[in-house]
């Protein structure tokens, strides 16, 4: 199964908002509300961000969002701040009963 | 607090076998699905493996099925993975990550063991 398809790289100034796309398929995505958001930065293991599409573990700041469209789920960052740079990643259940992940993106924060 | 402790990486031949362990703490271990989840050097977050609780269900990529096996020693709050026949392209950072399966996502997070295949 390919990975979900996420831009390679996005940036944006402190203060500005931007969003990360994540598309996949009617397999995975456009199924089940099962999307899940990770951050990482170098060197460390990932974090999670946002889970079930739109929910926020606790302790992650309310400038992360997500949403779905579709096959397509978005993170978006407000208010950016040059700690939020690092890189993103998007996993989505399937419908085989196993997981996929995007393939990354790269956030600057200019 | 959660812990999640990975050992058992290293350098080994290809088509030779390796045995990854996953140490939890600070959480019954025996509620939750686990999964390896592997990052081969300057690329993305693979998924590889699931092991439900009870270790009845079990789900594996296509690129390690056949070569790897996932398993648990609930009494020993333990996660494993034998890794068979390896292949270069295995190399990677292998992180043991939880799941609490109701919604399925990844909430905690080991910080990862090296695994190496190389001649």
């Amino acid at each position: 199964q390919s990975a979900l398809t996420q831009p390679a790289s996005v940036s944006g100034s402190p203060g500005q908002s931007i969003t990360i796309s994540c598309t996949g398929t009617s397999s995975d995505v456009g199924t089940y509300n099962y999307v899940s958001w990770y951050q990482q930065h170098p060197g460390k293991a990932p974090k999670l961000m946002i889970y079930d599409v739109s929910n926020r573990p606790s302790g992650v700041s309310n400038r992360f969002s997500g949403s779905k469209s579709g096959n397509t789920a978005s993170l978006t960052i407000s208010g950016l701040q040059a700690e939020d740079e690092a890189d993103y990643y998007c996993s989505s259940y399937t419908t085989t009963s196993t997981r996929i992940f995007g393939g990354g993106t790269k956030l600057a924060v200019l | 607090q959660v812990q999640l402790v990975e050992s058992g990486g290293g350098v080994v031949q290809p088509g030779r076998s390796l045995r990854l362990s996953c140490a939890a703490s600070g959480f019954t271990f025996s509620s939750f699905g686990m999964h390896w989840v592997r990052q081969a050097p300057g690329k993305g977050l693979e998924w590889v493996a699931i092991i439900w609780f009870d270790g009845d269900n079990i789900q594996y990529a296509d690129s390690v099925k056949g070569r790897f096996t996932i398993s648990r020693d609930n009494s020993k709050n333990t996660l494993y993975l034998q890794m068979d026949s390896l292949r270069a392209e295995d190399t990677a950072l292998y992180y043991c990550v939880r799941d609490p399966l109701t919604n399925p996502h990844y909430d905690y997070w080991g910080q990862g063991t090296l695994v190496t295949v190389s001649s």
